[in-house]
């Protein structure tokens, strides 16, 4: 158990249609990261928050949001989905803003759409 | 981002050790050397990281040629739950991006 907790574990939902993807850090982490894992792409890195500010941009698509709150949780918005959307979605934390150290990744949320 | 060459796949036998390589040879002098794995099905796990110096922990050892143009990560006895996908990552600490970029990792398969 890394510590980082994601919710829901499964989502189906259709096209054109918007989820949201919720990620809790470990206690006391102040980063936050998103990664999107699709089998032809691999693991992609999205977006970091710090402290609840926007940190790093990755390959983050303009349907997709993403914000970290005061408590530090963060929250991946995703809207307009396509079919090419369908992926696990994997959030990470870590204490400090740069990753010398170690990235505690959750076990995913699987999104499928259909 | 400097990139890393590894092999598609490997096999090991159970209770032998395993050594997996990685190339980096536009490595920058600032560029740790992050492992990390990701078994059938759940998130990442962080494996070791080093800079210069050969690094051991609990899991493994990461020996790092004298060059930096190229690392090894050693399992010193393989157990069927090391199978898994291990990636090689270069991350220059704390540069403005604080994010791994992972390739495509070597696949191991540890037979019994």
């Amino acid at each position: 158990d890394s510590g980082v907790t994601q919710t829901p574990k499964h989502l189906i939902t259709a096209t054109g249609q918007r989820v949201t993807l919720r990620c809790s850090p470990r206690s006391g982490d102040l980063s936050v990261y998103w990664y999107q894992q699709s089998l032809d792409q691999g693991l992609q890195f999205l977006i970091q928050y710090y402290n609840g500010e926007e940190r790093a941009k990755g390959n983050i698509l303009e349907r997709f949001s993403a914000q970290q709150f005061p408590d530090l949780h963060s929250e991946l918005n995703l809207s307009s989905l396509e079919l090419g959307d369908s992926a696990l979605y994997f959030c990470a934390s870590s204490v400090d803003r740069g990753v010398a150290g170690e990235l505690f990744f959750g076990e995913g949320s699987r999104l499928t759409v259909l | 981002d400097a990139k890393t060459t590894q092999p598609n796949s490997m096999e090991s036998n159970e209770e032998e050790p395993v050594h997996l390589p990685c190339n980096h040879s536009t490595i920058s002098g600032t560029d740790y050397i992050h492992w990390y794995r990701q078994l059938p099905s759940q998130g990442p796990e962080y494996v070791i990281h080093g800079l210069t110096s050969n690094v051991n922990n609990r899991m493994a050892s990461l020996a790092i040629a004298e060059d930096r143009k190229s690392s090894t990560l050693i399992l010193h006895r393989a157990t069927l739950r090391d199978a898994a996908v291990y990636y090689c990552i270069l991350m220059n600490y704390g540069g403005s991006q604080g994010n791994l970029i992972f390739g495509k990792g070597t696949k191991l398969s540890v037979k019994p």
